[in-house]
């Protein structure tokens, strides 16, 4: 498809148990970034890769989290020894490179990930 | 840090009327913003966006303004549609930073 792609769409798992959440960009898209959102809430910025740069991982709530990306495609997100409140919708997203003035460009979203913490 | 919030959480508007959604953000050295739809269950979806080199941009039934003296975003949707009805966010960004700054959204409903 065109789209960002995520997988699954719906994670339920027992309380310590790690998960490991995919997303494929964009094609030919650089820059890509995970967000968590809480029910009724804002994105909170997880991570941020850009190219073969080292990731930005200022948004990693513990060390619990961590993500992969293999160059410019597929990126994964680990949570290990999941906890209650872990429980969010995990949203991945793309955006193309940019050039000179233009180099912020907007982010195309994936449907998210809907992560259940039994 | 930065921060980006919305003035008002929910709005209900009749369908056919124009809606209005305010943002408001305090770093002053944004310089690119954009507005996101998101309707339930799905991931935000791109809207519009606008450069700090411009206070207006139009799409199609969208308008966005920025007022840089007041720090201040907002959304026009004219005749607005049931199909309009969703959570509405604002991002703020800097052309050196990697991060989007997203507001709390405005949840927008729309009146058959």
């Amino acid at each position: 498809g065109a789209g960002v792609s995520q997988s699954p769409s719906n994670k339920v798992t027992e309380k310590g148990k790690d998960v490991e959440l995919r997303c494929d960009p964009i094609s030919g898209h650089t820059a890509l970034y995970w967000y968590r959102q809480r029910l009724g809430q804002g994105l909170e910025f997880l991570i941020y890769f850009q190219g073969n740069s080292a990731p930005d991982k200022s948004g990693l709530p513990s060390d619990r989290f961590s993500a992969e990306r293999t160059g410019e495609s597929v990126s994964t997100l680990t949570i290990q020894r999941t906890q209650q409140e872990d429980s969010a919708v995990y949203l991945c997203a793309s955006s193309s490179p940019g050039t000179g003035s233009l180099s912020n460009q907007p982010q195309h979203f994936g449907d998210g990930t809907r992560l259940s913490i039994l | 840090g930065e921060s980006v919030g919305l003035h008002l959480p929910t709005l209900s508007v009749q369908e056919g009327d124009n809606s209005i959604i305010n943002c408001a953000y305090s770093n002053s050295a944004s310089d690119y913003f954009i507005w996101y739809k998101q309707e339930s269950g799905k991931g935000p979806q791109f809207i519009i966006d606008i450069r700090s080199n411009m206070d207006k941009r139009q799409g199609q039934r969208v308008t966005v303004l920025l007022n840089k003296t007041v720090k201040h975003l907002s959304l026009q949707i004219a005749a607005t549609q049931p199909g309009d009805s969703a959570v509405y966010f604002c991002a703020e960004n800097t052309d050196t930073g990697n991060q989007f700054y997203f507001g709390t959204g405005t949840s927008l409903t729309v009146i058959p």
